[in-house]
């Protein structure tokens, strides 16, 4: 099994909700991350959890809220979002840290704030 | 800084063309290098790496080597596919925490 998982794979949501986006992985992986996609652009690094602890945080507002309850989960919760936010969030895993390492994405969600 | 700088898209082939899509990075150390394609509506996939100087990566007929003199990890296929239509991603990985520094991706299309 080389996947990993992302629910939903759409999510519309109000400025004043609160929801959370879930990645799974069943590969051993011990390093999972979250990125930002803006359509057309590269994606760029939110948060690193390796071991199941925050080991980066890229300067990202506090009304993204990561958390990694075990090995193979990764959330990330979302409240009082802006329109800005709107983007393709990819969760990936990889073995750990290691420059060498492969790092394997989710199919992400597609997050649209209105 | 670091960075990787890729040629600007949309770049578009009829099928079975040759395809080279450029890659070259600056980076204050030496580190591994990857291609990632994305299709329309998916996540990334990693296409090839390469983790030192001189190392060919390959995968389904794409092909890239690593060379440290002129910095540059461009991606190569002999005779691509309508299905190869993507963007693709050039990145490295400093070992700086797992983070990876994408180029701007370019967007290939190839038409029948």
């Amino acid at each position: 099994d080389t996947e990993v998982t992302q629910t939903p794979k759409h999510l519309v949501m109000g400025m004043t909700n609160k929801k959370s986006l879930k990645c799974e992985q069943h590969m051993g992986h011990r390093a999972m991350y979250w990125y930002k996609q803006k359509a057309k652009k590269p994606p760029e690094l939110m948060f690193v959890y390796s071991y199941e602890k925050l080991s980066i945080n890229e300067s990202v507002p506090s009304r993204f809220s990561p958390e990694c309850p075990n090995s193979s989960l990764l959330n990330l919760h979302l409240h009082a979002l802006q329109p800005e936010d709107s983007a393709l969030y990819l969760c990936a895993s990889s073995q750990v840290t290691g420059m060498n390492t492969e790092a394997f994405f989710g199919q992400g969600t597609r997050l649209t704030v209105v | 800084g670091n960075s990787v700088t890729q040629m600007e898209g949309p770049v578009t082939l009829s099928e079975e063309a040759f395809l080279t899509i450029n890659c070259t990075y600056t980076a204050t150390g030496y580190p591994s290098l990857f291609w990632y394609v994305q299709y329309p509506g998916e996540g990334l996939q990693l296409l090839l790496k390469a983790t030192k100087a001189d190392d060919k990566g390959s995968n389904k007929g794409f092909e890239a080597t690593y060379r440290k003199e002129t910095t540059s990890f461009h991606l190569e296929k002999g005779s691509v596919q309508v299905s190869d239509s993507a963007v693709y991603f050039c990145a490295l990985n400093l070992n700086q925490g797992g983070k990876l520094i994408f180029g701007q991706g370019t967007e290939l299309s190839v038409k029948p």
